[in-house]
């Protein structure tokens, strides 16, 4: 049974958009959201997180919407550059730090 | 770079055979995660050591086992290979668990290729 879903296993976007990432999520206990980066060869990186008590975060030209009634959450990077191409992991927990589970990921490909 | 050390960086094994993974923690984090990543089944979620006691179970076989040593390091232990065990294998640390009010994250190795044959 997954608890993190991201249902896209890929996505195309043109350089300068706008890309968005979902992620769904089933157990209403988690409290803590994080996005992943991972480019081939190397081990995730950490992107942005956000907790159950904010809706939004924003780090640059990455922001993290949290909408808990849905249990969504999603990733926009704005405005996409090539650099951008990387698997993106959706991940969650029921505390900062404790056990993470996350989804299987969503393979952006920034278009020239 | 993460920090994270993880040797080796690729091993190739037979069925029926063990192998042990090593993991170097950032200096200063405690906290010691171990995962999983198969083509099928994303990221995986094994076992996590905080200062040497392990601290939370995810799905890890009965076949694999890990530890945390003094000095931080961690092994995981895979016994008794089978094909299917073929995958990713990252090493995470943090500094503590669940501290209010940080901004705590995993910071992920390079990880082990593992390719039984």
């Amino acid at each position: 049974d997954q608890q993190v879903k991201q249902n896209s296993p890929s996505l195309s976007v043109q350089e300068g958009r706008i890309s968005i990432l979902n992620c769904d999520y089933t157990n209403s206990m988690f409290d803590y959201f994080l996005w992943y980066k991972k480019y081939p060869a190397e081990g995730p990186t950490f992107l942005i997180s956000i907790s159950s008590i904010k809706d939004k975060n924003e780090d640059g030209r990455f922001t993290v919407f949290l909408n808990k009634s849905a249990k969504h959450l999603s990733l926009h990077i704005v405005p996409s550059q090539p650099g951008d191409s990387a698997v993106y992991f959706c991940a969650a927990s029921r505390r900062r730090d404790d056990k993470i589970i996350f989804g299987k990921g969503t393979r952006l490909h920034i278009l020239p | 770079d993460s920090g994270v050390t993880q040797t080796p960086k690729h091993l190739i094994t037979a069925t029926g055979q063990r192998v042990t993974l090593r993991c170097s923690p950032r200096s200063g984090d405690l906290s010691v995660y171990w995962y999983q990543q198969s083509l099928d089944q994303g990221l995986q979620f094994l076992i996590q050591y905080y200062n040497g006691e392990e601290r939370a179970k995810g799905n890890i076989l009965e076949r694999f086992s890990a530890q945390q040593f003094p000095d931080l390091h961690s092994e995981l232990n895979l016994s008794s290979l089978e094909l299917g065990d073929s995958a990713l294998y990252f090493c995470a640390s943090s500094a503590s668990p669940g501290l209010a009010g940080t901004q705590e994250t995993q910071y992920f190795g390079p990880g082990t290729r593992l390719l039984v044959l």
